[in-house]
């Protein structure tokens, strides 16, 4: 089915630890972004990207690396997780962002 | 910069009534996009209905409409014969149109609908 899949969909990490969220879309879509969602905060821009090689920084990007080396593909690290990073993760893409962003199902982080 | 603001923490209605969701959203921008967003229980995100700045006429979507008062920076989400499968978290997002590189969002409105 065409859409956003994110893996894994649920991830328990110990603080310290590295590990990388994997987003890809089927949609041939140049835009792709990652938010966080934490109660009462709505969605946070993490790290966008317009297309494959071009990444920038959004709202809340500290602690994050992003990559877009394909169109397709663009994973978010965690490079020495902390609890602050508990969080739900959210991939998007967009065509050229008018219509909208698609969204894939999260991914629920929990940091100890 | 821009921000989007929803005041309603949390809103309610009675099954097959109106109910009215705010929000604001303030850019230096004079053109841009505006986009209500639904989020149910199962966490995905869902596209409800979008309007062009540009755009004089309020856009809608089968029981969902939008009430966009430009000068007034207000972006209102109006639903209709409010149905139990309405009941979700709503949010309030932006773009602006020259450039849709970043969609910000606002804090979000848990709808509760009663039977």
């Amino acid at each position: 089915n065409a859409g956003v899949t994110q893996t894994p969909k649920f991830q328990v990490l110990k603080t310290g630890q590295s590990m990388t969220l994997q987003c890809a879309q089927d949609m041939n879509h140049e835009y792709m972004s990652w938010y966080r969602q934490d109660p009462g905060m709505g969605l946070r821009l993490i790290h966008y990207s317009v297309g494959a090689g071009i990444t920038d920084q959004g709202e809340v990007p500290n602690g994050y690396n992003v990559s877009r080396s394909t169109t397709e593909d663009f994973p978010l690290r965690l490079l020495s997780a902390a609890p602050s990073q508990t969080s739900v993760y959210f991939c998007a893409s967009s065509f050229q962002g008018a219509n909208g962003y698609t969204f894939g199902s999260g991914t629920r982080l929990t940091v100890v | 910069a821009q921000t989007v603001t929803q005041s309603q923490p949390e809103m309610s209605v009675q099954e097959a009534e109106t109910v009215t969701l705010s929000c604001t959203y303030d850019t230096s921008e004079s053109d841009y996009y505006l986009f209500w967003y639904k989020q149910p229980p199962s966490r995905q995100m869902i596209l409800v209905i979008r309007q062009e700045a540009y755009k004089q006429q309020n856009a809608t979507e089968n029981r969902f409409s939008v009430n966009f008062q430009k000068a007034a920076k207000s972006f209102s989400l109006k639903i209709s014969d409010s149905q139990l499968g309405d009941a979700a978290m709503y949010f309030c997002a932006g773009s602006r149109s020259y450039n849709t590189d970043k969609l910000i969002f606002g804090t979000g409105t848990r709808l509760q609908v009663f039977p």
